[in-house]
């Protein structure tokens, strides 16, 4: 079970922002850096941000990452048809000692 | 560039022991890195399984370790899984990925920097008799 906590929908029209939370404690997010996963349909998931609010190349500005305490977020501004996917946070957590996923959020582009 | 494959069998009968290989081309194991495991039941969440480093300490998921073995083959640049005693609940597309795990100091201080990339297009293993 996850212990990571992300709503299980959002959705947005074309050009619109959607911004995706993730709720944790102080021994995950609250201690630690947060990592965001893009997985498009029937594909493997993909980083799209790591260390809090980094892309790796090829992620589009579009994706942006944030953190505040033992929450985090990850924004999608200019929302398109290609971003219709699910997205999962991530972060090390003391307690299990290993990485925690978060619960997934799909994101629909109206 | 890094690329994962992962392969083995697609069925396994419960009870029995699932076993997988990831084989890593385009970097060499033997340089550095944690190398995981993640699983996916359908139509369900990320589970993070275990982790091994090239010279072979592991760590694994609490919720599972008592069943698991991660090993590291650095002359076939591979690592693989096994989980024993399977169970239904075991189905899942199983994807194994370079996993970055690392100190990392800001501001705020100390903080473990721990993500998975790149992924491997991931297996299906379904647990049935």
């Amino acid at each position: 079970q996850s212990v990571l906590t992300q709503p299980p929908s959002a959705s947005g029209t074309p050009g619109q922002r959607v911004t995706i939370s993730c709720s944790g404690s102080s021994s995950n997010i609250g201690s630690h850096t947060v990592n965001w996963y893009q997985q498009l349909p029937g594909t493997a998931p993909k980083l799209l941000i790591y260390t809090n609010n980094q892309r790796p190349s090829g992620v589009p500005d579009r994706f942006s990452g944030s953190k505040s305490g033992t929450s985090a977020s990850l924004a999608i501004s200019g929302l398109q048809s290609e971003d219709e996917a699910d997205y999962y946070c991530a972060a090390w957590d003391d307690s299990l000692n290993g990485n925690v996923f978060g619960t997934g959020t799909k994101v629909t582009v109206l | 560039q890094v690329q994962l494959q992962e392969s083995g069998p697609g069925l396994v009968k419960p009870s029995e022991t699932l076993s997988l290989t990831c084989t890593v081309s385009g970097y060499s194991i033997s340089t550095g890195y944690y190398w995981g495991w993640i699983r996916q039941p359908p139509g369900k969440g990320l589970e993070w399984i275990g982790s091994i480093y090239h010279h072979g300490s592991t760590y694994h998921n609490p919720s599972l370790k008592s069943r698991v073995t991660i090993s590291v083959d650095t002359s076939t640049n591979q690592f693989s899984l096994e989980l024993s005693s399977v169970t239904a609940a075991d189905t899942a597309v199983y994807y194994c990925a370079r996993h970055e795990s690392s100190d990392y100091y800001d501001s705020s201080g100390y903080s473990r920097n721990n993500w998975f990339d790149p992924w491997g297009q991931g297996t299906l293993v379904s647990v049935s008799s």
